[in-house]
């Protein structure tokens, strides 16, 4: 079945550090969302992609959809203690599939 | 407006019980969806409703199930509870069954199988 795998499981940075997250699928994606859990948290939507080759910006934070829409990526610039939490990938394998996510990479921070 | 509402928040149940969840969506929210979230496995999706009918599911047994009202609420019941059934279980709502849809998540409910 499909499958989307995203690298690495962990990233411990030194604040300040940049960090990127790689999300992979075995098939084409119509879409890929983005989510973020808090340590105790809920995963909370962060942006969804559409287009192949998208690219789009939230501060330090820029998402990437690859040009065969099977792979996205996340790239924080500047890492702060806030931006601890695990970011997931997700997406559908058609417009009206259900939605599948990612294993997830989590990220902690040392001040 | 509210969001996705889970009950309760936190359960011990012990093996060989039953157990139901409930989630109230987002007023106007027809799909919910469930996920069971593991350390080890993380978020796996479990089955979706939309307006009272199952449009998909995950590979749970069927000890797994789940049901949708007219309202929208939604609860799922797992059966003859086993220990690995410990995690926390996840609903999420959107406007319409899509997978282009963000999907807005409740606080969870965690469940301990003891």
């Amino acid at each position: 079945g499909q499958q989307v795998m995203q690298i690495p499981q962990y990233q411990h940075v030194q604040e300040g550090e940049d960090f990127t997250t790689y999300c992979n699928s075995s098939t084409t994606l119509s879409n890929i969302q983005w989510y973020k859990q808090r340590p105790g948290g809920h995963p909370v939507f962060l942006i969804q992609l559409v287009k192949s080759g998208e690219v789009k910006k939230q501060k330090r934070l820029t998402f990437q959809f690859g040009e065969a829409k099977k792979n996205s990526s996340l790239h924080i610039t500047a890492t702060q203690t806030t931006d601890v939490g695990t970011y997931f990938c997700a997406g559908p394998l058609s417009s009206a599939s259900k939605i599948i996510f990612g294993s997830g990479t989590r990220l902690s921070i040392r001040p | 407006k509210a969001g996705v509402t889970q009950t309760p928040r936190y359960l011990i149940k012990t093996r060989g019980q039953q157990v139901t969840l409930s989630c109230s969506p987002i007023s106007g929210h027809r799909s919910v969806s469930w996920y069971q979230q593991t350390p080890g496995q993380g978020l796996q999706f479990l089955f979706e409703y939309f307006s009272e009918t199952q449009r998909n599911k995950g590979n749970f047994p069927g000890r797994f199930s789940g049901r949708q009202f007219s309202n929208s609420r939604s609860e799922m019941n797992v059966s003859t509870l086993e220990l690995g059934d410990s995690a926390l279980y996840l609903c999420a709502s959107s406007l319409v069954s899509r997978g282009d849809t963000e999907a807005f998540f409740g606080q969870g409910t965690r469940l301990t199988v003891v």
